[in-house]
């Protein structure tokens, strides 16, 4: 069983970029969930997709867009970036199971914005 | 709305020595309880989880947490630390029928030999 998997492992933008994330979720996952992990702090939810469509969002700007793929794979586009965008970025999948939808995390982009 | 505070940012302890790191949440409803742990430059792993039923949950690594509902607590404790323990903490809750986790700021547990 693969477990989830991000690229690239790090990256560094200038101010005013535009950047795109990937992640592969977890064989038999449907569900992919962003997170944005700024230094010192705890993850912040971004957003969420199930079956294609987003399910659910944060508190994070529409500058911050996603899109997932029928394999489940998903992207975490980020435009206009700022220097507060520099964070980990959290991949996280799960199965849509009734009453249990643990999220297994991948290993997270670290973006740098200069 | 939930929200979670961990009350120690860093906790030192020594090697085989017992620890305990503190979770409080607060929700209006009724929550699922996590606790995850994250090594340096990994993404978080999952140490355990409280969804229902007994209120004392083991997780993996020696861990435990006991989920208090009148003191909103969910504290991760191991009676006896490694070197290896030496990570970041994260408590976490989600509502049920809910997709947003709410993390905490973090411990960070520091083992010294």
């Amino acid at each position: 069983e693969t477990g989830v998997t991000q690229s690239p492992t790090h990256l560094i933008k200038t101010r005013g970029q535009q950047v795109t994330l990937r992640c592969s979720s977890q064989s038999g996952h449907n569900t992919v969930s962003w997170y944005q992990q700024a230094l010192g702090q705890g993850p912040q939810f971004i957003f969420q997709y199930y079956r294609e469509e987003e399910n659910g969002r944060g508190n994070f700007p529409p500058r911050f867009s996603g899109l997932q793929f029928p394999n489940y794979s998903s992207e975490l586009n980020v435009n206009a970036l700022e220097l507060d965008d520099s964070a980990l970025y959290l991949c996280a999948s799960s199965a849509r199971l009734a009453g249990n939808n643990e999220q297994f995390f991948g290993p997270g982009t670290r973006l740098t914005v200069l | 709305a939930q929200s979670v505070t961990q009350l120690d940012s860093q906790v030192p302890v020594f090697e085989e020595a017992p620890v305990e790191l503190r979770c409080n949440y607060s929700s209006s409803v009724s929550v699922y309880l996590f606790w995850y742990v994250q090594y340096p430059n990994q993404g978080l792993q999952l140490l355990l989880k409280y969804l229902s039923g007994s209120t004392l949950v083991k997780g993996i690594n020696g861990f435990e947490a006991e989920f208090n509902k009148s003191q909103t607590s969910f504290h991760l404790r191991k009676p006896s630390v490694h070197i290896s323990d030496t990570a970041e903490y994260f408590c976490a809750v989600r509502g049920p029928g809910t997709y947003k986790y709410i993390f905490g700021t973090g411990t960070r547990l520091k083992v010294l030999a």
